[in-house]
């Protein structure tokens, strides 16, 4: 049983759709991250909060928008998303944000754009 | 840019048998993280190791930090069907970085 819900657990969409993956931990933990898995790929860090807010976004095209309203939520929202978008989207927090703290995922998203 | 390389990218042992992946840094971490991805699952934490040279086990799971700490290993003795799955280190420098796994299949 995992601290940290993400919906949906699958999500189809169009390149001109716009859809939102939400996040949420029940860990009282007070940082939270989105990671992108693809097949044969490291998992990828897109996007961290630490205290609902942003410390770290690494190149990550426009057409992702993080949302984070409290240390307990986390969103990502996705607009004109292309096929390569494709992939196993990861929601994680931490205890606070730092090397030394584990991270603990939630279930993720697989998305897939037609 | 920091890398973190790990081997085999795949491994099928028969059940019983014993297996290792290794973790290589291109340069020093402060410290290491193991996690299990089971098939259709998400990564879950495993342990950390922080000191030069530490070792720390697990039942039949053995995790090994270098002593120069840019390299781990992660050994499994007599492996059970239990322990398929991906197995990731997560090296942390000035931010974590994920090997890209090694795919364990166990043959009953």
């Amino acid at each position: 049983e995992t601290g940290v819900t993400q919906t949906p657990r699958h999500l189809v969409m169009g390149m001109t759709n716009k859809k939102s993956l939400k996040c949420e931990q029940h860990l009282g933990h007070n940082a939270m991250y989105w990671y992108k898995q693809s097949a044969k790929k490291p998992l990828e860090l897109m996007f961290v909060y630490s205290l609902e807010e942003r410390v770290e976004n690494n190149s990550v095209p426009s057409r992702f928008s993080p949302e984070c309203p409290n240390s307990s939520h986390l969103f990502l929202h996705l607009h004109t998303l292309q096929p390569e978008d494709s992939a196993l989207y990861l929601c994680a927090s931490s205890q606070v944000w730092g090397h030394n703290s584990p991270l603990h995922f939630g279930n993720g998203t697989r998305l897939t754009v037609t | 840019g920091q890398q973190v390389m790990q081997i085999p990218q795949y491994q099928h042992v028969q059940e019983g048998e014993d297996f290792t992946t290794y973790c290589n840094s291109s340069t020093t971490l402060s410290n290491i993280q193991w996690y299990k991805q089971r098939p259709g699952g998400h990564p879950v934490f495993l342990i950390q190791l922080v000191k030069s040279g530490e070792v720390k086990k697990q039942k039949r799971l053995t995790f090994q930090f270098g002593e120069a700490k840019k390299n781990s290993s992660l050994h499994i003795t007599a492996t059970q069907t239990t322990d398929v799955g991906t197995y990731f280190c997560a090296g942390t420098g000035n931010q974590f970085y994920f090997g890209t796994g090694t795919s364990l299949t166990v043959i009953p």
